[in-house]
Protein backbone atom coordinates (compact mmCIF):
# COMPACT_ATOMS: atom_id res chain seq x y z
CA UNK A 1 0.00 0.00 0.00
CA UNK A 2 1.04 3.15 -0.89
CA UNK A 3 1.17 5.63 2.29
CA UNK A 4 1.56 9.11 0.10
CA UNK A 5 0.12 8.45 -3.52
CA UNK A 6 0.18 11.95 -5.82
CA UNK A 7 -1.31 11.21 -9.48
CA UNK A 8 -0.40 12.10 -11.81
CA UNK A 9 3.39 11.00 -12.01
CA UNK A 10 4.06 13.22 -15.26
CA UNK A 11 2.12 15.79 -16.89
CA UNK A 12 3.46 17.66 -19.79
CA UNK A 13 1.42 20.54 -21.17
CA UNK A 14 1.27 23.98 -23.09
CA UNK A 15 2.03 27.10 -21.41
CA UNK A 16 -0.93 29.28 -20.59
CA UNK A 17 -3.14 25.80 -19.46
CA UNK A 18 -4.61 25.18 -16.33
CA UNK A 19 -3.66 21.83 -14.44
CA UNK A 20 -4.52 19.93 -11.22
CA UNK A 21 -2.27 17.36 -9.49
CA UNK A 22 -3.80 15.28 -6.86
CA UNK A 23 -2.85 13.85 -3.43
CA UNK A 24 -3.73 11.41 -1.04
CA UNK A 25 -1.97 9.62 2.23
CA UNK A 26 -3.75 6.82 4.11
CA UNK A 27 -1.47 7.44 7.57
CA UNK A 28 -3.98 9.22 9.05
CA UNK A 29 -1.49 11.90 9.71
CA UNK A 30 -3.24 15.15 10.22
CA UNK A 31 -0.29 17.92 8.23
CA UNK A 32 0.13 17.65 4.65
CA UNK A 33 2.45 19.77 2.64
CA UNK A 34 3.11 20.52 -1.41
CA UNK A 35 6.82 21.54 -1.95
CA UNK A 36 8.71 22.16 -5.12
CA UNK A 37 11.71 20.86 -6.34
CA UNK A 38 13.56 22.97 -9.23
CA UNK A 39 15.51 21.83 -11.89
CA UNK A 40 18.86 22.40 -9.09
CA UNK A 41 17.21 20.08 -7.20
CA UNK A 42 16.54 22.58 -4.71
CA UNK A 43 13.43 21.51 -2.40
CA UNK A 44 11.03 24.48 -1.21
CA UNK A 45 7.69 24.18 1.03
CA UNK A 46 4.62 25.79 -0.95
CA UNK A 47 2.07 25.33 1.29
CA UNK A 48 1.18 23.60 4.63
CA UNK A 49 -2.37 22.02 5.94
CA UNK A 50 -3.31 21.15 9.31
CA UNK A 51 -6.49 19.39 9.38
CA UNK A 52 -8.09 21.14 6.73
CA UNK A 53 -6.71 24.34 7.46
CA UNK A 54 -4.34 26.62 5.55
CA UNK A 55 -1.50 26.87 7.93
CA UNK A 56 1.53 27.71 5.89
CA UNK A 57 1.23 29.66 2.73
CA UNK A 58 4.68 30.91 0.99
CA UNK A 59 5.62 33.72 -1.32
CA UNK A 60 3.78 31.29 -4.52
CA UNK A 61 1.74 33.44 -7.47
CA UNK A 62 -1.77 33.21 -6.56
CA UNK A 63 -2.08 30.63 -9.76
CA UNK A 64 -1.42 28.26 -7.06
CA UNK A 65 -4.22 27.12 -5.10
CA UNK A 66 -4.33 24.28 -2.55
CA UNK A 67 -7.11 22.48 -1.72
CA UNK A 68 -8.08 20.23 1.34
CA UNK A 69 -11.09 18.27 0.85
CA UNK A 70 -10.24 16.27 4.14
CA UNK A 71 -7.28 15.67 5.71
CA UNK A 72 -6.27 12.99 4.18
CA UNK A 73 -6.34 14.64 0.52
CA UNK A 74 -4.24 17.84 -0.53
CA UNK A 75 -4.55 18.74 -4.17
CA UNK A 76 -3.06 21.41 -5.90
CA UNK A 77 -4.30 23.33 -8.88
CA UNK A 78 -2.27 25.75 -11.42
CA UNK A 79 -3.85 28.03 -13.01
CA UNK A 80 -1.89 30.23 -16.61
CA UNK A 81 0.94 27.71 -16.47
CA UNK A 82 4.54 29.32 -17.11
CA UNK A 83 7.84 27.84 -18.16
CA UNK A 84 9.37 28.87 -14.91
CA UNK A 85 6.65 26.20 -12.82
CA UNK A 86 8.13 22.97 -14.81
CA UNK A 87 9.51 21.31 -11.63
CA UNK A 88 8.65 18.26 -9.71
CA UNK A 89 5.96 18.65 -6.84
CA UNK A 90 5.98 16.75 -4.06
CA UNK A 91 3.35 16.23 -1.23
CA UNK A 92 4.09 15.40 1.96
CA UNK A 93 2.39 14.69 5.20
CA UNK A 94 3.48 14.49 9.02
CA UNK A 95 2.18 12.77 11.87
CA UNK A 96 1.53 15.56 14.99
CA UNK A 97 4.16 13.45 17.05
CA UNK A 98 6.25 10.17 17.04
CA UNK A 99 9.61 9.15 17.73
CA UNK A 100 10.66 11.29 14.89
CA UNK A 101 9.00 14.88 15.33
CA UNK A 102 8.04 16.34 12.41
CA UNK A 103 9.41 13.57 9.98
CA UNK A 104 8.15 13.97 6.43
CA UNK A 105 6.43 10.99 4.51
CA UNK A 106 7.03 11.77 1.08
CA UNK A 107 5.07 11.01 -1.70
CA UNK A 108 6.91 9.75 -5.41
CA UNK A 109 6.77 13.22 -6.69
CA UNK A 110 5.09 14.77 -9.86
CA UNK A 111 7.11 15.95 -12.89
CA UNK A 112 5.56 18.92 -14.48
CA UNK A 113 6.58 19.78 -17.78
CA UNK A 114 5.72 23.15 -19.14
CA UNK A 115 6.01 23.52 -23.18
CA UNK B 1 18.98 34.17 5.77
CA UNK B 2 19.74 30.51 4.61
CA UNK B 3 18.96 28.28 7.60
CA UNK B 4 20.37 25.35 6.26
CA UNK B 5 23.63 25.12 4.65
CA UNK B 6 25.13 21.83 2.92
CA UNK B 7 28.47 23.02 1.30
CA UNK B 8 29.49 20.12 -0.80
CA UNK B 9 27.66 20.44 -4.25
CA UNK B 10 29.27 16.81 -5.15
CA UNK B 11 31.72 14.18 -3.03
CA UNK B 12 33.04 11.11 -4.58
CA UNK B 13 34.07 8.02 -2.57
CA UNK B 14 35.48 4.46 -2.88
CA UNK B 15 33.18 1.69 -2.05
CA UNK B 16 33.49 0.61 1.62
CA UNK B 17 34.81 3.33 2.65
CA UNK B 18 33.17 5.78 5.47
CA UNK B 19 32.13 9.66 3.81
CA UNK B 20 30.94 12.48 5.78
CA UNK B 21 28.22 15.12 4.61
CA UNK B 22 28.15 18.51 5.74
CA UNK B 23 25.38 20.50 7.61
CA UNK B 24 25.43 23.67 9.47
CA UNK B 25 22.23 24.85 10.52
CA UNK B 26 20.89 28.87 11.93
CA UNK B 27 17.96 28.81 14.41
CA UNK B 28 17.56 30.33 17.51
CA UNK B 29 14.81 28.04 18.52
CA UNK B 30 16.26 25.78 21.42
CA UNK B 31 13.63 22.94 20.17
CA UNK B 32 14.43 21.47 16.97
CA UNK B 33 14.86 18.26 14.58
CA UNK B 34 17.12 17.67 11.85
CA UNK B 35 17.11 15.33 9.78
CA UNK B 36 18.84 13.72 6.79
CA UNK B 37 17.03 12.50 3.48
CA UNK B 38 17.86 10.55 0.41
CA UNK B 39 16.99 11.09 -3.12
CA UNK B 40 18.23 8.33 -5.79
CA UNK B 41 17.99 8.91 -8.90
CA UNK B 42 14.68 7.48 -9.58
CA UNK B 43 13.26 10.29 -7.55
CA UNK B 44 11.47 9.32 -4.25
CA UNK B 45 12.76 10.89 -1.20
CA UNK B 46 13.76 8.61 1.35
CA UNK B 47 14.41 9.65 5.40
CA UNK B 48 17.16 8.37 6.92
CA UNK B 49 17.88 9.60 10.49
CA UNK B 50 16.64 12.49 12.76
CA UNK B 51 18.49 13.84 15.60
CA UNK B 52 16.41 16.41 18.47
CA UNK B 53 18.22 19.09 19.55
CA UNK B 54 17.62 17.87 23.20
CA UNK B 55 18.74 14.14 22.61
CA UNK B 56 21.65 13.55 24.05
CA UNK B 57 23.24 11.05 22.25
CA UNK B 58 24.25 10.98 18.73
CA UNK B 59 21.80 9.37 16.26
CA UNK B 60 22.79 6.35 14.12
CA UNK B 61 20.76 3.97 12.08
CA UNK B 62 22.69 1.29 10.62
CA UNK B 63 25.30 2.76 8.46
CA UNK B 64 24.20 5.97 8.75
CA UNK B 65 25.39 8.44 12.14
CA UNK B 66 24.52 11.81 12.63
CA UNK B 67 27.30 13.83 14.56
CA UNK B 68 26.23 16.42 16.04
CA UNK B 69 27.65 18.78 17.06
CA UNK B 70 24.92 21.61 18.87
CA UNK B 71 27.56 24.68 19.85
CA UNK B 72 29.07 24.16 16.27
CA UNK B 73 25.43 23.88 14.80
CA UNK B 74 26.38 21.12 12.44
CA UNK B 75 24.76 17.79 12.19
CA UNK B 76 26.98 16.03 9.54
CA UNK B 77 25.81 12.84 7.86
CA UNK B 78 28.34 9.84 8.25
CA UNK B 79 28.11 6.94 6.18
CA UNK B 80 30.22 3.74 6.95
CA UNK B 81 31.37 1.39 4.36
CA UNK B 82 29.67 2.89 1.16
CA UNK B 83 27.50 0.74 -1.49
CA UNK B 84 27.11 1.44 -4.80
CA UNK B 85 23.69 1.77 -4.27
CA UNK B 86 24.33 4.73 -1.81
CA UNK B 87 24.74 6.95 -4.88
CA UNK B 88 22.02 9.36 -4.65
CA UNK B 89 21.66 13.44 -3.33
CA UNK B 90 21.23 13.70 0.54
CA UNK B 91 19.35 16.64 2.08
CA UNK B 92 19.63 18.35 5.67
CA UNK B 93 16.70 19.25 6.59
CA UNK B 94 15.71 21.30 9.91
CA UNK B 95 11.90 21.61 11.73
CA UNK B 96 11.92 24.15 14.34
CA UNK B 97 9.44 24.31 17.45
CA UNK B 98 9.29 20.71 17.28
CA UNK B 99 7.26 20.52 20.22
CA UNK B 100 4.47 23.27 19.89
CA UNK B 101 2.90 24.40 16.71
CA UNK B 102 3.57 21.10 14.96
CA UNK B 103 1.55 21.50 11.92
CA UNK B 104 2.70 25.19 11.57
CA UNK B 105 6.53 24.65 10.99
CA UNK B 106 7.49 22.99 7.85
CA UNK B 107 10.65 21.07 6.94
CA UNK B 108 13.83 23.86 5.60
CA UNK B 109 15.79 21.72 3.14
CA UNK B 110 19.46 22.41 2.43
CA UNK B 111 20.56 22.50 -1.32
CA UNK B 112 22.08 18.98 -1.41
CA UNK B 113 25.04 16.80 -1.66
CA UNK B 114 25.37 14.37 -4.55
CA UNK B 115 26.91 11.75 -3.33
CA UNK B 116 28.97 9.14 -6.16
CA UNK B 117 30.31 5.63 -4.86
CA UNK B 118 33.24 4.14 -7.01
CA UNK B 119 33.52 0.42 -7.30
Amino acid sequence: DTAVSQTPKYLVTQMGNDKSIKCEQNLGHDTMYWYKQDSKKFLKIMFSYNNKELIINETVPNRFSPKSPDKAHLNLHINSLELGDSAVYFCASSPGQGPHTGELFFGEGSRLTVL
Amino acid sequence: AQKITQTQPGMFVQEKEAVTLDCTYDTSDPSYGLFWYKQPSSGEMIFLIYQGSYDQQNATEGRYSLNFQKARKSANLVISASQLGDSAMYFCAMREAIFTNMGRRALTFGSGTRLQVQP
